[in-house]
């Protein structure tokens, strides 16, 4: 059964520091991962897609890795800025019937 | 990219009443999908809605609580039935075009039940 993991449950940096959140998952037979931002009480806004074939995706300061062999992909975020304040979500798409399976999020704080 | 638009954006109801959520996406789509998120918790799927056909629920959601229609390739919605406590979240609805691509969200629906 495919689970998500992603450490830490929370972050706490100063503006400017370039950081990483991980997402680990158990069986490497994924279609693709991809990365959501929460804000509190709004909705989930995607961030990058990773196809299964696919190593890395960059979306301006933002980099998601994808190693399937190891069961993990990292969200890079240079140059922190308060604005990148909320929850980062990382959802693996596996299986026949290609339903997403979610980490329970790391909550990033960035502060002025 | 998809976008999403969800009506209403929060409610407050009473215990034994029922709310109907209504989910609009701006282009066609083959997927659609309703999600729970609890207070604190990550997102749970409720269940796919299928064009023209009753939906796929999950395990633990039943069609009776949960009602969904997807009369066309844009439009679906989801009601709460018989409404408790418990069932105060934020109700998502997403879209996925085809299906095991990007996943797009609606801003959701905060439903508080007294």
């Amino acid at each position: 059964k495919q689970e998500v993991t992603q450490i830490p449950a929370a972050l706490s940096v100063p503006e400017g520091e370039n950081l990483v959140l991980n997402c680990s998952f158990t069986d490497s037979a994924i279609y693709n991962l991809q990365w959501f931002r929460q804000d509190p009480g709004k909705g989930l806004t995607s961030l990058l897609l990773i196809q299964s074939s696919q190593r890395e995706q960059t979306s301006g300061r933002l980099n998601a890795s994808l190693d399937k062999s190891s069961g993990r992909s990292t969200l890079y975020i240079a140059a922190s800025q308060p604005g990148d304040s909320a929850t980062y979500l990382c959802a693996v798409n596996a299986g026949n019937n290609r339903k997403l399976i979610w980490g329970l999020g790391t909550s990033l704080a960035v502060n002025p | 990219s998809a976008v999403i638009s969800q009506k209403p954006s929060r409610d407050i109801c009473q215990r034994g009443t029922s709310l109907t959520i209504q989910c609009q996406v701006d282009s066609q789509v083959t997927m659609m999908f309703w999600y729970r998120q609890q207070p604190g918790q990550s997102l749970t799927l409720i269940a796919t809605a299928n064009q023209g056909s009753e939906a796929t629920y999950e395990s633990g959601f039943v069609i009776d609580k949960f009602p969904i229609s997807r009369p066309n390739l844009t439009f679906s919605t989801l009601t709460v039935s018989n409404m408790s406590p418990e069932d105060s979240s934020i109700y998502l609805c997403s879209a996925q075009n085809p299906p095991g691509n990007e996943q797009f969200f609606g801003p959701g629906t905060r439903l508080t039940v007294l």
